[in-house]
């Protein structure tokens, strides 16, 4: 596609539910990161995939969240037993390789919210 | 703790005139930086990336880095209401992995 895409865009949920949020990367990009973004703050990282596999994994918070990648393409981050302090934009960005120079495009993001 | 530092603002110009929005950095081994515009509600957007020292020029923006005082900046010249956003710096880890992002500065341009 033209750009990364994110569903859904809003999700609402209540606490200790299961949500899965999906990213499309741009066609081609091999690099996917996950981020989130609470108000009055910069994005924060969670997860990078290189191809299928989760090359770096150290930002996830904890074992409640966790993201896949199966054939290199769309990904999928999954949280379990959600909690209020989950709430936050939850930004998918790809990028054509790996490396420092390499420039990341962001998706519109999906804001959840956990009542 | 590699971090990347902003004056959250806001930072107001007039229309017509230079913005000046600056960044620090902790971690001397980053060699990639990267200034995104967020507008309100939306996602980040890049505009410009420099990996050398120096000035890099792309229309109204210019980045500027200085790896010696582990300083960004970014100057906006003939400032418009359409650049009042907020400014987040990124560095790249030195894996290449993650960025990582300052606060942001927001900027308003009035008319």
């Amino acid at each position: 596609g033209a750009g990364v895409s994110q569903t859904p865009s809003n999700k609402v949920t209540e606490k200790g539910k299961y949500v899965e949020l999906r990213c499309d990367p741009i066609s081609g990009h091999t690099a996917l990161y996950w981020y989130r973004q609470s108000l009055g703050q910069g994005p924060e990282f969670l997860i990078y995939f290189q191809g299928t596999g989760a090359a770096d994994d150290s930002g996830l918070p904890n074992d409640r969240f966790f993201a896949v990648r199966p054939e290199g393409s769309v990904s999928t981050l999954k949280i379990q037993r959600t909690e209020r302090g989950d709430s936050a934009v939850y930004l998918c960005a790809s990028s054509l390789g790996r490396g420092q120079n390499t420039e990341a495009f962001f998706g519109q993001g999906t804001r959840l919210t956990v009542v | 703790q590699k971090e990347v530092e902003q004056n959250s603002g806001p930072l107001s110009v007039p229309e017509g005139a230079i913005a000046s929005l600056n960044c620090t950095y902790s971690d001397r081994g980053s060699q990639s930086f990267f200034w995104y515009r967020q507008y309100s509600g939306k996602s980040p957007e890049l505009i410009m990336s420099i990996y050398s020292n120096g000035d890099k020029e792309d229309g109204r923006f210019t980045a500027q880095l200085n790896k010696a005082s582990q300083y960004v900046s970014l100057l906006i010249r003939d400032s418009q209401p359409s650049d009042s956003a907020t400014y987040l710096c990124a560095m790249a880890n030195q894996a290449g992995t993650a960025l990582i992002f300052g606060k942001g500065t927001t900027l308003s341009v009035s008319s």
